[in-house]
């Protein structure tokens, strides 16, 4: 079974400085897609960013960019020009390409990202 | 333009009583699934299903009933709930596309006393 782990239970940034948050992930799979999920004091889970492992090119979404390292089972997060509206508890995740992995997703413990003006 | 709908939003239960909450999505997905959220764990599957009339376990089922009649449903039930069970509950839901993202709803919180 795929395992997902988040080793940083707490992390802080200046607003517009630059934060890295970490993930790793473990699977004998060679493709799989992986995710990194926002959730806010609303409670709402927001997809922020996803990457295929096929593609050798990190995704990108305006200030939020990941560096997936395949080779060594790495998924960081990180978010450039940090906002207020950034503070939240940010989710990695991991999902199976095989037929019968339906679509589940693996979780990190998660992180919690806090935004100093 | 609802996406993924949960009721109720919060619910408190003594030992033992049972509850029903219910998923709604307009999406015409396939997929969807029942996730419990607790405190340094991250999101955990409970239950899942990939068609009207399918279900299957997820990683922690235990204490946990799932029914889906009809596509656009999900319903998780508790026969008899325990304090462990007090949690925030998700239900998400997605397309048979391998890149498709969950959809989420926004929870309910649950506390057993």
């Amino acid at each position: 079974a795929q395992t997902v782990t988040q080793s940083q239970p707490e992390m802080s940034v200046q607003e517009a400085e630059t934060v890295t948050l970490s993930c790793t992930y473990d699977t004998s799979e060679s493709d799989y897609y992986l995710f990194w999920y926002k959730q806010p004091p609303s409670r709402q889970m927001i997809l922020v960013i996803r990457q295929e492992a096929y593609k050798q090119q990190n995704a990108t979404e305006n200030r939020f960019s990941v560096n997936f390292q395949k080779a060594a089972k790495s998924f960081s997060l990180k978010i450039s020009d940090s906002q207020l509206g950034d503070a939240a508890m940010y989710f990695c995740a991991y999902r199976s390409s095989g037929g019968t992995s339906y679509g589940k997703l693996t979780f990190g413990q998660g992180t919690i990202l806090t935004v100093h003006p | 333009n609802a996406g993924v709908t949960q009721t109720p939003k919060f619910r408190v239960l003594k030992t033992g009583q049972s509850m029903t909450l219910l998923c709604a999505q307009d999406m015409n997905h396939e997929y969807m699934y029942w996730y419990r959220q607790d405190p340094g764990m991250g999101l955990r599957l409970i239950h899942y299903s990939v068609g009207e009339g399918t279900t299957a376990k997820g990683e922690v089922p235990d204490g946990y009933n799932v029914s889906r009649l009809k596509k656009q449903n999900f319903l998780l039930g508790l026969e008899s709930a325990a304090p462990s069970q007090t949690s925030v509950y998700f239900c998400a839901s997605t397309t048979r596309a391998l890149n498709s993202p969950l959809h989420f709803g926004n929870g309910t919180r649950l506390t057993v006393t």
